[in-house]
């Protein structure tokens, strides 16, 4: 069965770094296009990012421009997220998302795992 | 990119249809089939419930259907349940390679 699982989330002060992961299986991973999207506490979705099955493009929300970079490892099914210059407002569950075709909605979702950015 | 406009809450009574609207502009949900809606439950990721306007992945009960008309997408959930009591967001593809959510509807049964 299709399962991704977040990791790498925790307690950064503004301005810090910190990388999170999604471990994939259950699929070919290369067939699929993978996002990130976020929640605030208590606040709705909001897309992030998306990386082609290619691995070589990649887009982002302008909030995270500059700042964030999604990149995929298709030897060892994981997406990974970079994020830089953390800002309190980047506080928020972040979920790794498999795009269920090119363009399309969001089939599978991880669990989740909360970036809090506090001082 | 702004957020699609949802409703902050809709009702209804065991058995009963409740709908939520999606609002955007010409550049996104007028302009693609590509709308999507999610249940979230407390606590949980939010799951897929209906993708390209109107189809329903499988397992999804068809008591959830989704419409569009211009700018505006629908989803009606019939013969409410009480799991049926979550949040809803609706998606859509904003081209260029950017996706936008709605601001997410809170579905309660009475």
């Amino acid at each position: 069965q299709v399962q991704l699982v977040d990791s790498g989330g925790g307690v950064v002060q503004p301005g810090r770094s910190l990388r999170l992961s999604c471990a994939a299986s259950g699929f070919i991973f290369t067939r699929y296009g993978m996002h990130w999207v976020r929640q605030a506490p208590g606040k709705g979705l909001e897309w992030v990012a998306v990386i082609w099955s290619n691995g070589i493009n990649n887009y982002y929300a302008d909030f995270v421009k500059g700042r964030f970079t999604i990149s995929r490892d298709n030897s060892k099914n994981t997406l990974s997220l970079q994020m830089n210059s953390l800002r309190a407002e980047d506080t928020a569950v972040y979920y790794c998302v498999r795009e269920y075709s090119p363009f399309n909605g969001f089939d599978y979702w991880g669990q989740g795992t909360l970036v809090t950015v506090s001082s | 990119q702004s957020a699609l406009t949802q409703p902050p809450s809709a009702s209804g009574s065991l058995g009963q249809s409740v709908t939520i609207s999606c609002t955007g502009t010409s550049s996104d949900v007028g302009g693609y089939n590509y709308v999507s809606w999610y249940q979230q439950h407390p606590g949980t990721a939010p799951k897929l419930m209906i993708y390209e306007v109107s189809k329903r992945p499988s397992g999804v009960p068809d008591r959830f259907s989704g419409s569009k008309s211009g700018n505006t997408a629908s989803l009606t959930v019939s013969g409410l349940q009480a799991e049926d009591e979550a949040d809803y967001y609706c998606s859509s593809y904003a081209g260029n390679n950017n996706w936008v959510f709605g601001t997410g509807t809170k579905v309660t049964v009475l």
